[in-house]
């Protein structure tokens, strides 16, 4: 089974700061990656998919990039909304989902 | 705009069954698979299976095989899933998504279900 896994698994930041999450799957992905943002008590948001496209909606500070089995999620300028759980998945073994474990960014 | 709005929460005894509706408006139902995802309190997501609401197929995990069925009424745009012999550790928030551009692009509200006896 395919596993996801991410780094950090929480990190403390300041809105304005850049913020960077990676994500790194057992086999390679071929770009069948999302990454969904989760607020406490909410249902999860698609952010990106395809590794570096936007969801509709989506601000332009949030942007993906990685090839093979790494991935990047980064936040050019933390906003006070974005303080949350994120979330990395995997659909390229369609029809299966794996998520990674998720990254809470939190308040310093 | 397309919605998936869920059942409410439910609250059950071990080895009872429960069955969460997500209804679909907005969009063609039969168009897009739905998936269902389960987050037990302060854990991640866990992806149960897929369901095709056109031709009732369905993939599931195989942790779940042989305890969870989805299904759908077409007549009224909604997915099911009903999970079996419940057990303490299945406590948790049950989510459906659409999947649109392969990922989950639509989710429910999320169904709370509570297993305690």
């Amino acid at each position: 089974d395919i596993q996801m896994t991410q780094s950090p698994s929480s990190l403390s930041a300041s809105v304005g700061d850049r913020v960077t999450i990676t994500c790194r799957a057992s086999q390679a992905l071929s770009n069948s990656l999302a990454w969904y943002q989760q607020q406490p008590g909410k249902a999860p948001k698609l952010l990106l998919y395809a590794a570096s496209r936007l969801a509709s909606g989506v601000p332009s500070r949030f942007s993906g990039s990685g090839s093979g089995t790494d991935y990047t999620l980064t936040i050019r300028s933390l906003q006070p909304e974005d303080f949350a759980t994120y979330y990395c998945q995997q659909y390229y073994f369609t029809p299966t989902w794996t998520f990674g474990q998720g990254t809470k960014v939190e308040i310093k | 705009q397309v919605q998936l709005v869920q059942s409410g929460a439910e609250v059950k005894k071990p080895g009872a069954s429960v069955k969460v509706s997500c209804k679909a408006s907005g969009y063609s139902f039969t168009g897009y698979y739905i998936h269902w995802v389960r987050q037990a309190p302060g854990q991640g997501l866990e992806w149960m299976g897929r369901f095709n609401p056109n031709s009732g197929d369905t993939n599931y995990a195989q942790k779940f095989q042989g305890r969870v069925t989805m299904t759908r009424d077409t007549s009224i745009s909604t997915a099911y899933m009903e999970l079996s012999r419940l057990r303490s550790d299945d406590t948790a928030v049950f989510y459906c998504a659409r999947e649109g551009g392969d990922a989950g692009d639509y989710w429910g509200q999320g169904t709370l279900v509570s297993v305690s006896s």
